[in-house]
């Protein structure tokens, strides 16, 4: 079974602070994405990358920054956090060719105080 | 890119057959249709992608007409467990395009 693991479930962090989210699967999947949750919004695309080094825009990637070192390691970096990045944190992979099949992560829930 | 257009809720009960239908009018030849299960507070489950014809596997069926505007997600004889919102996406699988998940429907599953 494909594992796909997020450090953590629940984040309380200060407005200002710096944040990192991590992301690890252990498929050798090469695509990893980082997605926010909000109620009524449904999933929203932060960033994706399809390679390491590698990265692109989702739909709302501000305020927001990745990193991607290792095939396997996919992080997300909220250089200063502010209380409108209150959210459901979702990270997910998968294969190449095989981009609308996700496994997705249990999710980190943040809040920003 | 193929928006998605799902209707928000449904209500069934244990026993019965729920068919979710998600229309895709803009939909491109090379594109798949995915379905996904989330329950509260995990992540979103992959269940069936398509391409047209019918699909089915232990979960599901997913019916595709010839004109592959519309799907329909079927789930025979719901369980209180099938409670959880239901997204379908529509894309190319190999691009780098974007994904859209959109806001998916909410099933609930009464006794």
């Amino acid at each position: 079974d494909v594992k796909v693991t997020q450090s953590s479930r629940y984040l309380v962090k200060r407005t200002g602070e710096k944040v990192f989210l991590e992301c690890v699967q252990d498929m050798d999947h090469e695509n990893m994405f980082w997605y926010r949750q909000d109620p009524g919004l449904g999933l929203r695309l932060i960033y994706f990358s399809y390679d390491v080094k590698m990265k692109e825009k989702g739909d709302i990637p501000e305020g927001y920054s990745v990193s991607r070192e290792k095939k396997e390691r996919f992080s997300l970096i909220l250089e200063s956090a502010s209380t409108n990045q209150t959210s459901m944190y979702l990270c997910a992979s998968s294969l190449v060719r095989l981009k609308n099949i996700q496994y997705f992560g249990a999710g980190t829930r943040l809040s920003v105080l | 890119l193929a928006k998605t257009t799902q209707p928000i809720s449904m209500d069934s009960y244990e026993g019965q057959e729920v068919n979710i239908t998600c229309s895709h009018n803009n939909i491109a030849t090379n594109d798949y249709i995915t379905w996904y299960q989330q329950f509260p507070s995990q992540g979103p489950r992959f269940i069936i992608q398509g391409y047209k014809t019918k699909v089915t596997n232990e979960v599901a069926s997913l019916f595709i007409p010839a004109d592959r505007k519309s799907s329909t997600l079927s789930l025979p004889r719901v369980s209180l467990s099938d409670t959880a919102v239901y997204y379908c996406l529509v894309g190319e699988d190999s691009s780098a395009s974007k994904i859209i998940f959109g806001s998916g429907t909410r099933l609930s599953i009464r006794p």
